[in-house]
């Protein structure tokens, strides 16, 4: 079955350490994964997707098909990434796609 | 702002008593989709509307239905809540026939917290 695992509900951090959120899937296709973030009182809203292999607000994810994963990682954290993390697996449907979501990881960045 | 927007932001309602969450969007997508978020659980997909096709997730209760009168408009139905249906209730869009950028990504309403006495 197609699944996304966080295994970690809460990580906390001090600014400017590095953080590294983990995120595993199971997929029996080509994935196609992402990362959402929910900031306090927030809507959820993209971070970035393995596609585009780009850095958004100095975080990367790289997909590892080997590995199965899509881990998010940033060199030193800021207090403002304090916020909630999904990793999603994007699947076709019906014409369009959908999303299976992780159960998240809370991050705290500690001053 | 181009915008999901879910009203109210929190609901109350009386165990058996049908609610209606409802959500809108600015976006112009053709999909619109319903989550039910459980506290420290994931988002869960309940059913989408691609246009006017609804699409229903194998293990959505029948308890659970959704209307579309229009494509700015997605209404989820919860004819007789119960305790267990208390939750966070997230809609989301995309545009799958995008003609440029990627097709599916979603955007987020703030959600709708309903609580059932």
């Amino acid at each position: 079955a197609q699944r996304v695992t966080q295994p970690e509900k809460l990580l906390s951090v001090f600014k400017g350490a590095p953080v590294e959120l983990k995120c595993n899937y199971s997929y029996s296709g080509s994935p196609e994964l992402f990362w959402y973030v929910q900031y306090s009182r927030q809507r959820l809203q993209l971070l970035l997707r393995h596609i585009s292999r780009e850095s958004i607000k100095g975080f990367t994810a790289d997909l590892n098909k080997g590995e199965t994963s899509f881990h998010l990682k940033k060199p030193f954290a800021q207090e403002e990434d304090s916020a909630m993390y999904y990793c999603a697996l994007s699947e076709p449907t019906s014409g369009t796609y959908k999303y299976i979501f992780g159960t998240g990881t809370r991050l705290k960045v500690l001053a | 702002d181009a915008m999901v927007i879910q009203n109210p932001r929190y609901q109350v309602t009386q165990f058996g008593k049908p609610v209606t969450l409802s959500c809108s969007q600015t976006l112009n997508h053709n999909v619109m989709y319903w989550y039910q978020q459980k506290s420290s659980q994931a988002p869960k997909l309940l059913f989408h509307y691609y246009d006017k096709d609804f699409n229903n997730e194998a293990d959505t209760p029948d308890n659970f239905q959704s209307r579309r009168p229009n494509t700015s408009f997605c209404f989820l139905d919860i004819r007789s809540p119960g305790l267990g249906d208390a939750a966070m209730y997230l809609c989301a869009t995309s545009n799958p026939t995008a003609l440029a950028g990627p097709k599916n990504i979603q955007y987020f309403g703030a959600g709708t917290r309903l609580s059932v006495l």
